[in-house]
């Protein structure tokens, strides 16, 4: 099955610098990247996601890249702000049989004052 | 996705009893999903239902069971045979077809405790 690998686990950064986020896929086949922003106690809320006919998304302060042949995706946020502040999960799935999506295992951003 | 409900909040249980996670959609979504979340683990897919009397297991199905007999409720329920039941679980729909037919959206989430 799908394998989703995600770097940092934690990641510290000063309010109005840059946050990246990485992951690996093991399957060629998945098509569809969502990134999730989880804060303490609370849901995880979609933040942003990308189709794998598309190279890169931005919206506003957070964009995303992603690399099909190396099988890579990244997060990018910039000038953080302390509300950014959250764990960051990305995931991936394949379509098909019910768009199952499988999960990294985290970033927690600390954007500090 | 504050069409999304989970109750309760916090579940608290002996061990060895069966309990059973609410979830329900009023956004008319065909998918639904049940995921486990612990620290440090990200989440992982229970079971999940593509249609009404539908549904498939997921990564980590042993020791759980869910029905899909209405498309606006997933419930799901940890029986006694799940060995180490305590997590917080989080409920999520999709619209299942259609351009946004990928896009999930969660519930609240259930934080149950088995002591």
């Amino acid at each position: 099955g799908e394998n989703v690998e995600q770097h940092p686990s934690t990641l510290s950064v000063q309010e109005g610098d840059s946050a990246v986020i990485k992951c690996t896929y093991s399957d060629s086949a998945s098509n569809y990247f969502p990134w999730y922003k989880q804060e303490l106690g609370k849901r995880p809320q979609l933040i942003i996601d990308i189709r794998s006919n598309v190279g890169e998304k931005k919206d506003q302060r957070i964009a995303v890249t992603l690399n099909k042949t190396a099988k890579h995706f990244s997060l990018h946020i910039t000038e953080t702000q302390p509300e950014d502040s959250a764990v960051y999960f990305c995931a991936a799935s394949k379509g098909g049989g019910g768009n199952k999506l499988t999960f990294g295992t985290g970033t927690q951003l600390k954007v500090e004052l | 996705d504050g069409g999304i409900t989970q109750s309760p909040k916090y579940l608290f249980r002996k061990e060895g009893q069966n309990v059973t996670l609410s979830c329900e959609q009023n956004l008319n979504h065909d998918a639904m999903y049940w995921y486990r979340q612990d620290p440090g683990q990200g989440l992982r897919l229970i079971y999940y239902s593509q249609i009404v009397n539908d549904f498939q297991k997921g990564d980590i199905a042993e020791g759980y069971s869910v029905s899909r007999e209405k498309k606006e409720s997933f419930p799901l329920t940890v029986t006694s045979a799940q060995k180490n039941p305590t997590a917080f679980y989080l409920c999520a729909s999709s619209p299942g077809t259609g351009r946004s037919s990928y896009e999930q959206y969660f519930g609240p989430g259930t934080r149950l405790t088995v002591t």
